[in-house]
């Protein structure tokens, strides 16, 4: 069976500090991958996605990159994190072609 | 892709059917309606998807109209594990990046 996994679970930075979160999928190959944000008492707001080695799409400008090192693994950094970045970070994957979507359990991240 | 509309928040007794309802009145032929949750501090949840008719799962029952411009997901028993933040999206079938657009949802508490 598929599992995604995601770390840290929570995160606290100061401003102007670096950041990687990292997301590793278990089970499958060649998969899809997501990273939203969702800022407190906000809804889901999809930052990246990725079909492939190195093929990263963003979706909104702003303060984050990704990169897909392998084909199982996510990573979402920022050089200088910004109060604006808290928020609680999601990683997801789905086969490609289908709009079923697997949730890992996320990072909470504080920018102090 | 087709707009959805939710009530934002919805109760239920436990052990009562839950009904969510989800207006998509432009959507089109292609697209199909897709449930999620979010329990707090989770990541969202698939549940079910459907085209026309109407589909059950373990999770839940998914309930098309005719018209297909609404549609109801069915939690026939609802637990207080069931309180959550449910998402309905339309989205077109395949593609290669199957991106998944979230909404507010509909907060759904189950009560004791």
């Amino acid at each position: 069976s598929q599992t995604i996994h995601q770390w840290p679970a929570t995160l606290v930075q100061p401003v102007g500090s670096p950041l990687s979160l990292e997301c590793t999928v278990e089970g499958t190959s060649n998969p899809n991958l997501y990273w939203y944000r969702q800022a407190a008492g906000r809804g889901l707001q999809l930052l990246f996605y990725s079909v492939g080695i190195g093929q990263i799409s963003s979706e909104v400008p702003q303060n984050l990159s990704a990169s897909r090192p392998q084909d199982r693994q996510f990573i979402l950094s920022s050089k200088k994190l910004l109060l604006s970045d808290s928020g609680f970070y999601l990683c997801a994957w789905s086969d490609p072609g289908l709009y079923e979507q697997y949730f890992g359990p996320g990072t909470r991240l504080t920018v102090t | 892709d087709a707009k959805t509309t939710q009530p934002p928040s919805m109760d239920c007794a436990e052990g009562r059917a839950a009904n969510l309802p989800c207006n998509h009145s432009t959507i089109s032929g292609n697209e199909y309606v897709y449930w999620y949750r979010q329990i707090h501090s989770q990541g969202p949840q698939y549940i079910i998807h459907g085209l026309k008719n109407n589909e059950t799962n373990e999770m839940a029952s998914l309930i098309i109209t005719e018209d297909r411009k609404s549609s109801t997901l069915i939690l026939p028993h609802a637990t207080l594990r069931d309180t959550a933040v449910y998402y309905c999206i339309v989205r077109s079938y395949g593609g290669a990046t199957n991106k998944l657009i979230f909404g507010t949802g509909t907060l759904l508490a189950v009560q004791p």
